[in-house]
C-alpha cells in the first residue's frame, strides 16, 4: 500500500482563489511528522509546514495551512489567496520513526498552475 | 531558517567518470542526513541515509557500489556515483536536520547529465 497519496496529478486554479491540495496517509506507528514542499521549476525543495502527529491544532503558516484530520489519515494543504508564484509542484511526505533513524516519504506530487 | 548547500548545482560527465555531489548544512551539525533522486516529473526517491562515522543505509534496489555515500563530518556529506552511465542522469537532493525538531531542509540539488 502507499504510504502517501496525493490523487491530483495536476489542478489549475485561478489567482486569488483558495486552493486545497489532498494528502492522504497510511501509517500504523502513532509518532508521525506530515510534511508539505513546495518545488518550483528551479528543482529546489521548499519547506512550506509541518504537522506533527501530537499537535492539537491545525499548523499554520502565513497563506499555508494544514488540515490535518487524523482519523481519516488526511493532511490537506490549503493555500488562501493563491498567487501565480504558487505555480509549482507540491508534495506531501510523511516522516515515521525508524530505529531512530527517521525516514521520509514522498508523495507523487500534485503540479499547481495558477491562472491570472 | 538553517541552510543546506549541494554543489556542484550542475555537471556534465563522459560515461565511466565519477562524480562527486556535496551536501552541507551551513549553520548546524547534522548527525543524519539523506540522498534523493528525482526522475523529470517524478516524485522523490529515498535513496539512502548518511549517518556521521558510519556506513550509510541504503534503500532497496540502490547499488551500494554505484552510489558512495560518505558522511565524514556532522556538517558533510558526500555522494559519489562511480563509473557513471547515461541511465545515472537525474536531480539528486540532499536534505539534512538540525535534530527531530519537525523540519526536514533540503538543498538545492544537482542536476547530474551523464553523456
Amino acid at each position: 500500500a502507499q504510504k502517501i497519496t496525493q490523487t491530483q496529478p495536476g489542478m489549475f486554479v485561478q489567482e486569488k482563489e483558495a486552493v486545497t491540495l489532498d494528502c492522504t496517509y497510511d501509517t500504523s506507528d502513532p509518532s508521525y511528522g506530515l510534511f508539505w514542499y513546495k518545488q518550483p521549476s528551479s528543482g529546489e525543495m521548499i519547506f512550506l509546514i509541518y504537522q506533527g502527529s501530537y499537535d492539537q491544532q491545525n499548523a499554520t503558516e502565513g497563506r499555508y495551512s494544514l488540515n490535518f484530520q487524523k482519523a481519516r489519515k488526511s493532511a490537506n494543504l490549503v493555500i488562501s489567496a493563491s498567487q501565480l508564484g504558487d505555480s509549482a509542484m507540491y508534495f506531501c511526505a510523511m516522516r515515521e520513526p525508524n530505529f531512530g533513524n527517521e525516514k521520509l516519504t514522498f508523495g507523487t506530487g500534485t503540479r499547481l498552475t495558477i491562472i491570472p | 531558517g538553517a541552510v543546506v548547500s549541494q554543489h556542484p548545482s550542475r555537471v556534465i560527465c563522459k560515461s565511466g567518470t565519477s562524480v562527486k555531489i556535496e551536501c552541507r548544512s551551513l549553520d548546524f551539525q547534522a548527525t543524519t542526513m539523506f540522498w534523493y533522486r528525482q526522475f523529470p516529473k517524478k516524485s522523490l526517491m529515498l535513496m539512502a541515509t548518511s549517518n556521521e562515522g558510519s556506513k550509510a543505509t541504503y534503500e532497496q534496489g540502490v547499488e551500494k557500489d554505484k552510489f558512495l555515500i560518505n558522511h565524514a563530518s556532522l556538517t558533510l556529506s558526500t555522494l559519489t556515483v562511480t563509473s557513471a552511465q547515461p541511465e545515472d542522469s537525474s536531480f539528486y537532493i540532499c536534505s539534512a536536520s538540525p535534530g527531530f525538531t519537525g523540519e526536514l531542509f533540503f538543498g538545492e540539488g544537482s542536476r547530474l547529465t551523464v553523456l
